[in-house]
């Protein structure tokens, strides 16, 4: 099984639309983020947290939320979709202890 | 922020060594150099990090100008899964401001 699953994997949407991009990680790990993909581009920080009770803002965090139910789910939320967050959002994990970070296989999102 | 500077493209043939540049004249001294690469339709992977030393994993070498300036990411031979996008990435070890750039796309040749 994946150390870093998402859910859903692919996923189409209307403007306007709430929608939830979960995350679940089995490593064990205290610090998860999020991340979106534009075609062509790099990755793009959105938001992270380095345990449950903390949670920032990263270099692109303006019509997206996020939920750290537990130390295991991570969740990306966008309150009203618009086509320009149409991307591949990552999620990725990493230990305290360690300089590297592991990447779930990502969502394709696509606002119509 | 500190921004790096790769080229857009590179070409290697297999079983060939393959050295991949990044710019970063404005590192600051607690800037870890951080590569990723990401395989098609996958999630970026970490391949090696360093400070100050050259670094060696099993994956790859890492060479840092003794200014820190600029770095190399060397892959001994280049096997045909090692076509992929590399990012190099100038960042604190908290990965709280981790920015991917736009990468090297390597392209390896049977």
């Amino acid at each position: 099984d994946a150390d870093v699953t998402q859910t859903p994997r692919n996923r189409i949407t209307k403007t306007g639309k709430r929608i939830m991009l979960e995350c679940s990680q089995t490593k064990g790990h205290d610090r998860m983020y999020w991340y979106r993909q534009d075609p062509g581009l790099g990755l793009r920080l959105i938001y992270y947290s380095f345990d449950v009770k903390d949670i920032n803002k990263g270099e692109i965090s303006d019509g997206y939320s996020v939920s750290r139910q537990a130390q295991a789910k991570f969740s990306l939320s966008l309150e009203s979709a618009i086509p320009n967050q149409t991307a591949l959002y990552f999620c990725a994990t990493s230990d305290l202890f360690s300089y590297e970070q592991y990447f779930g296989p990502g969502t394709r999102l696509t606002v119509t | 922020d500190a921004k790096t500077t790769q080229p857009n493209s590179m070409e290697s043939n297999e079983e060939e060594p393959v050295h991949l540049p990044c710019n970063h004249s404005t590192i600051s001294g607690t800037d870890y150099i951080h590569w990723y690469r990401q395989l098609p339709s996958q999630g970026p992977e970490y391949v090696i990090h360093g400070l100050t030393s050259n670094v060696n994993n099993r994956m790859a070498s890492l060479a840092i100008a003794e200014d820190r300036k600029s770095s190399t990411l060397i892959l001994h031979r280049a096997t045909l899964r090692d076509a992929a996008v590399y990012y190099c990435i100038l960042g604190p070890y908290n990965f709280n401001k981790f920015y991917f750039g736009s990468g090297t796309k390597l392209n390896v040749k049977p």
